[in-house]
């Protein structure tokens, strides 16, 4: 069975700092991984998504992540947080395109000091 | 309107009522999910509609709670003789297809059972 493991019920970066939340998973085919995130009385949003295609993927506000298969992880980085970072980021998988299912992490928040 | 809208956005009922949740999604998007999303935990797939079906239901916890979508566009969870254990954020979302993981949330309808 599908899971996903979020790495951190909370994770805190200084303004300015490396911004890095892990994400493992278990799939016994080759998955599909997602990172939404969830702003603060908002809905959550498509981050980005690997498909595939190339194993780093850029994703909106200069976040982009790794596909390791070697390792099932898809870790979420940022070189550089900004106070409109804090938000809770969650990590999913589907085990293929035509998989409408998705599994999803506990989530992150991600909060910012100044 | 251009997202997904749900409403009530926030309700109270009391152990035993009758609650309906309702969602509009992005027009032309014939993909709908439920999902709940309990306190810490990542959202847990409900059911899934393709139109007017519900292509799968197997996410719903018992016969209490029961989703409609009547015309392929709005659709309502309903939930009979709610119990405290229902109490969670109800999250609905919208895609132009199955399995494409891009999925357009909701804000949510948090549902309080007292």
């Amino acid at each position: 069975a599908q899971s996903v493991t979020q790495l951190g019920s909370h994770v805190s970066v200084s303004e300015g700092a490396l911004v890095l939340l892990r994400c493992n998973y278990s799939s016994s085919v080759p998955p599909y991984l997602f990172w939404y995130v969830q702003y603060p009385n908002q809905g959550l949003q498509l981050l980005l998504k690997y498909t595939s295609a190339a194993t780093l993927v850029k994703g909106i506000n200069g976040f982009e992540a790794e596909f390791k298969k070697s390792e099932t992880s898809f870790h979420l980085t940022k070189p550089s947080a900004h106070m409109r970072d804090a938000a809770e980021y969650f990590c999913a998988v589907s085990e293929g395109r035509d998989n409408y299912q998705l599994i999803w992490g506990a989530g992150t928040k991600l909060i910012i000091k100044p | 309107g251009a997202g997904v809208s749900q409403t009530p956005s926030n309700k109270v009922t009391e152990k035993g009522k009758y609650v309906e949740l309702r969602c509009d999604p992005i027009s032309g998007h014939t993909a709908l999910y439920w999902y709940r999303q309990s306190l810490g935990q990542g959202p847990e797939f409900l059911i899934y509609f393709q139109g007017t079906g519900a292509a799968d239901d197997s996410g719903l916890p018992n016969d209490r709670f029961f989703a409609v979508r009547p015309e392929g566009s709005v659709s309502t969870l309903k939930i009979q003789r709610t119990e405290r254990g229902d109490s969670a954020v109800y999250l609905c979302a919208s895609s132009s297809g199955p399995g494409w993981g891009e999925l357009f949330f909701g804000e949510g309808s948090r549902l309080t059972v007292l």
